[in-house]
């Protein structure tokens, strides 16, 4: 499977966007790009999910570089609740559904 | 809707034991996986199934651990003979499409917290 690369940690202030980068240089054409994040003490959870467009969803955006080589979650306002690990992860079509996590970007949200 | 739920949520043994962790998947669900998180590492993969297919278990660490979904709804994880690195928390999942969507979107229960003395 295709690796990703992401900071480990990140901060941000309540209400403020918080962009978070995965790069996934070796992504192939089928490739889909998702995002899990895990609250603390919980199970993941899914975030959004893209192929080559920019994505919406109630959660976040997704916009993906025009190569596809990296990507970036943006959160438009944080709020304490969205502190967790968020993970990047390539998921290749048609192949056995596990996802593989990466150690994902720990998001801390202050006041 | 009702999620994921998996018993118990926490699990203590001693090392040498056998332990068993249950997971109920989403109703309708056909797909189901086990993952475990250790200590200060990631989510790893263990197996999973689909449908009537033979189950992937290809993630599983050693021939201690075994699991078997009966039915095609309920899960159990088995770890036979328990070591103290086995001492994790186990994850459940479980996604409504059939094999070969890169679409498909899984739901995580809470977890089974085990540790082994």
């Amino acid at each position: 499977d295709a690796k990703t690369t992401q900071p480990n940690s990140m901060e941000s202030n309540e209400e403020e966007p918080v962009h978070l980068p995965c790069n996934h240089s070796t992504i192939s054409g089928t490739d889909y790009i998702h995002w899990y994040r895990q609250l603390p003490s919980q199970g993941p959870e899914y975030v959004i999910h893209g192929l080559t467009s920019n994505v919406n969803n109630r959660m976040a955006s997704l916009a993906i570089a025009e190569d596809r080589k990296s990507s970036t979650l943006i959160l438009h306002r944080a709020t304490l609740r969205d502190a967790a690990v968020y993970y990047c992860i390539l998921r290749p079509t048609g192949t056995a559904s596990k996802l593989t996590f990466g150690t994902g970007t720990r998001l801390q949200v202050t006041l | 809707g009702a999620g994921v739920s998996q018993s118990p949520s926490n699990k203590v043994t001693e090392k040498g034991k056998d332990v068993e962790l249950r997971c109920d998947p989403i109703s309708g669900h056909t797909a189901l996986y086990w993952y475990r998180q250790s200590l200060g590492q990631g989510l790893e993969f263990l197996i999973y199934f689909q449908g009537n297919s033979a189950p992937d278990k290809s993630g599983l660490p050693s021939d201690r651990f075994s699991a078997e979904r009966t039915g095609g709804s309920v899960s159990t994880l088995t770890i036979q003979r328990t070591q103290q690195e086995d001492s994790a928390v186990y994850l459940c999942a479980s996604s409504l499409r059939t094999s070969g969507s890169s679409t498909d979107t899984q739901y995580f229960g809470p977890g089974t917290r085990l540790t082994v003395l």
